[in-house]
């Protein structure tokens, strides 16, 4: 069955620095999302990727963040400086369609920030 | 914004027995999902309700989207170790005008499984 597959599975960053997740979406989807879920809360959605750009995003994905589709095939989330409060799993999903249904979410990525 | 509310919290049962577990809201939403997510993973999509009053069911699962699109909840029959895990309900309002795309998810229930 097709996967949503993430890398690293688990990244441990000094505060203030860059991180990039990476994420390869299924590969004939075309709606890509990115999600977060701090320890033990509940899983926040935090943008949305269509036809290379934005199309939604959530008051938590500021300035610091960015995505970026940069060859067809690999779904980047960049967090330009790093805040302990954003440690937390980031799971990155995929659907062909916006139909929810086939919304497939990757194993994440846990982010621990020091 | 947009909330669920997600109950009860935590369930310990013994293999066997049956779940249930629900979720309400102040909004109204389009699609109602059920996702189990274990250990480590991402979240996995159990049953998904498109229709308000839809009772569904995918094997030992059955869930039902409320009549005002405003709660639901998941029945797990007969229960077994495997189960155990985190069950979150999510919404999405994307038919609605000027509805979001972004999935709703509640805090989920975490399920323990006695053998």
């Amino acid at each position: 069955e097709p996967e949503v597959t993430q890398t690293p599975s688990h990244q441990v960053t000094q505060m203030g620095q860059e991180v990039i997740l990476r994420c390869v979406p299924i590969s004939n989807h075309l709606y890509f999302y990115w999600y977060r879920q701090i320890l033990g809360q509940k899983v926040e959605f935090l943008v949305s990727f269509y036809n290379n750009e934005i199309s939604e995003k959530s008051e938590i994905f500021d300035d610091q963040f960015s995505v970026e589709r940069p060859d067809g095939s690999n779904f980047t989330l960049k967090i330009r400086s790093t805040k302990l409060e954003d440690s937390a799993m980031y799971f990155c999903a995929s659907t062909l369609n916006r139909d929810s249904y086939g919304y497939t979410f990757g194993s994440g990525t846990r982010l621990t920030v020091v | 914004g947009q909330q669920l509310n997600q109950s009860p919290q935590s369930m310990f049962i013994q293999e066997g027995e049956d779940v249930s577990m629900n979720c309400t809201s102040s909004s109204i939403f389009n699609t109602w999902l059920w996702y189990k997510q274990d250990p480590g993973e991402g979240p996995v999509l159990l049953i998904a309700l498109y229709k308000a009053g839809e009772l569904t069911s995918n094997g030992r699962l059955t869930a039902q989207f409320g009549i005002t699109r405003k709660d639901s909840f998941l029945n797990i029959s007969a229960s077994i170790p495997s189960d155990v895990g985190i069950y979150f309900c999510a919404g999405h309002s994307l038919l609605t005008q000027g509805g979001s795309e972004k999935l709703v998810f509640g805090k989920g229930t975490k399920l323990t499984v006695n053998p």
